[in-house]
């Protein structure tokens, strides 16, 4: 099955500057890869995602990068504010084959932003 | 985007008894939704798929008769803790896939904490 990897587990970043969170997966077969954004107390939320045809995406301050070849994909917030600390998951799905809908996230990444 | 409400967002109970967790799509059909469990500071451990009409497929670990799931229509899946242990105690998640060919795009409920004494 698939395997997620997620780093770091930990980002402090100071307001205004960039943040990167990185992922690997193992299964090739693997064509989507959403990102999520979990506040305390409160279930995922969807923030961006990226689909195996495409290799960047851009929303606002959210950007992902996929590399199929080396089986990665990473998150770049930039001007981080201090509103987008949170928990953020990686996930990995193939949306095409029987495991559609099963998601396999990351251990999750604790992202603080220090005004 | 799509919205999945969860009811109720916190449960406490006495150890022995069962709750029930509803997970709705507000405005959207659901033929398949899913169960998640989340202890603290951990990710989130997939526990079975719950599909419209069938039963439930549960992952690998996952008591059934322990957490029954039900998919009765298309915006509505339950999930019942029978028999409730404090190591039952979490934070259960729904998710619910939206229709489309190959979409792939989940979206999440607000999660229900459950605690157990």
């Amino acid at each position: 099955g698939e395997n997620v990897e997620q780093h770091p587990s930990t980002l402090s970043v100071q307001e205004g500057d960039s943040a990167v969170i990185k992922c690997t997966y193992s299964d090739s077969a693997s064509n989507y890869f959403p990102w999520y954004k979990q506040e305390l107390g409160k279930g995922p939320q969807l923030i961006i995602d990226i689909r195996s045809n495409v290799g960047e995406k851009k929303d606002q301050r959210i950007a992902v990068t996929l590399n199929k070849t080396a089986k990665h994909f990473s998150l770049h917030i930039t001007e981080t504010q201090p509103e987008d600390s949170a928990v953020y998951f990686c996930a990995a799905n193939n949306a095409g084959g029987t495991s559609y809908g099963k998601l396999t996230f990351g251990q999750g990444t604790i992202l603080t932003v220090h005004p | 985007g799509a919205v999945v409400s969860q009811h109720p967002s916190r449960v406490i109970c006495k150890s022995g008894t069962s709750v029930k967790i509803e997970c709705r799509s507000l405005d959207f059909q659901a033929t398949t939704m899913f169960w998640y469990r989340q202890f603290p500071k951990q990710s989130l451990m997939l526990m079975a798929t719950s599909n419209e009409g069938s039963k439930a497929t549960y992952e690998q670990g996952v008591e059934k008769d322990k957490f029954l799931i039900n998919h009765a229509s298309l915006t509505l899946s339950t999930l019942t803790v029978t028999s409730a242990h404090p190591e039952d105690s979490s934070f259960y998640i729904c998710s619910a896939r939206v229709s489309g060919p190959n979409t792939g795009e989940l979206f999440f409920g607000e999660g229900s904490r459950l605690t157990v004494l």
